[in-house]
């Protein structure tokens, strides 16, 4: 089946700072979405971005399909951006995949 | 409207003893899906409904773990005979299309 990675696995950043999460997945997909779970487990849907690239506030996302990776940008970070970053990508069927996830940690 | 709901939010059980979970889509969402969440790691696929139709249970991880969704609406997942390795949080997700929305997920506890 599809295999999902993210980079960095950690990340650690002073609130202000702007960071870059990747997403790679092994063969073609025809949904790629973004999730941040919070530190109450609640997976809060950020992007759904098969391709092209999407914004929405201090967010944003880039997916290049025929590369097989996406980017999500988060720009002055804030110590509510804190939590698990997830990439999730489905194939031609129904079985979303998701990747290990980015933790991320906002120092104030 | 609101999201997609799920109860209990916690549950524990003694190993051996049937837990039910359930969930509530979002109305109108056609797709439900069932996935299971290990302490540490992403969401993993359990099963996969399109309104009363069980299309994908490929996930379930034994015949111990069963599904359904009898009316197109709420459905249930339930597991047999709990064991300690069933303790994770069990996650819903509902679809009209292609992007899912995720319910607050049950803890399970099997002690």
């Amino acid at each position: 089946g599809i295999q999902v990675e993210q980079s960095p696995p950690d990340l650690i950043l002073q609130e202000g700072a702007n960071s870059t999460l990747r997403c790679n997945f092994s063969d073609s997909v025809n949904n790629l979405q973004w999730f941040h779970q919070n530190p109450w487990g609640q997976l809060i849907n950020l992007f759904y971005i098969p391709s092209g690239t999407k914004q929405n506030g201090r967010l944003s996302a880039t997916t290049v399909a025929t590369e097989r990776y996406s980017l999500l940008y988060i720009s002055s970070s804030q110590t509510t951006d804190s939590g698990v970053y997830f990439c999730a990508v489905k194939d031609y069927g129904q079985n979303f995949v998701f990747g290990p996830g980015t933790r991320l940690s906002v120092l104030p | 409207g609101a999201g997609v709901s799920q109860s209990p939010r916690y549950k524990v059980a003694k190993r051996g003893q049937d837990v039910a979970l359930r969930c509530d889509p979002i109305s109108g969402h056609v797709s439900l899906f069932w996935y299971q969440q290990a302490l540490g790691q992403g969401p993993e696929f359990l099963t996969y409904f399109q309104n009363e139709a069980q299309l994908d249970k490929s996930g379930l991880p034994s015949d111990r773990f069963f599904a359904e969704r009898p009316e197109g609406s709420v459905s249930t997942l339930k597991i047999q005979r709990t064991q300690q390795e069933d303790s994770a949080v069990y996650l819903c997700a509902s679809s009209l299309s292609a992007e899912q929305y995720f319910g607050p997920g049950t803890r399970l506890t099997v002690t």
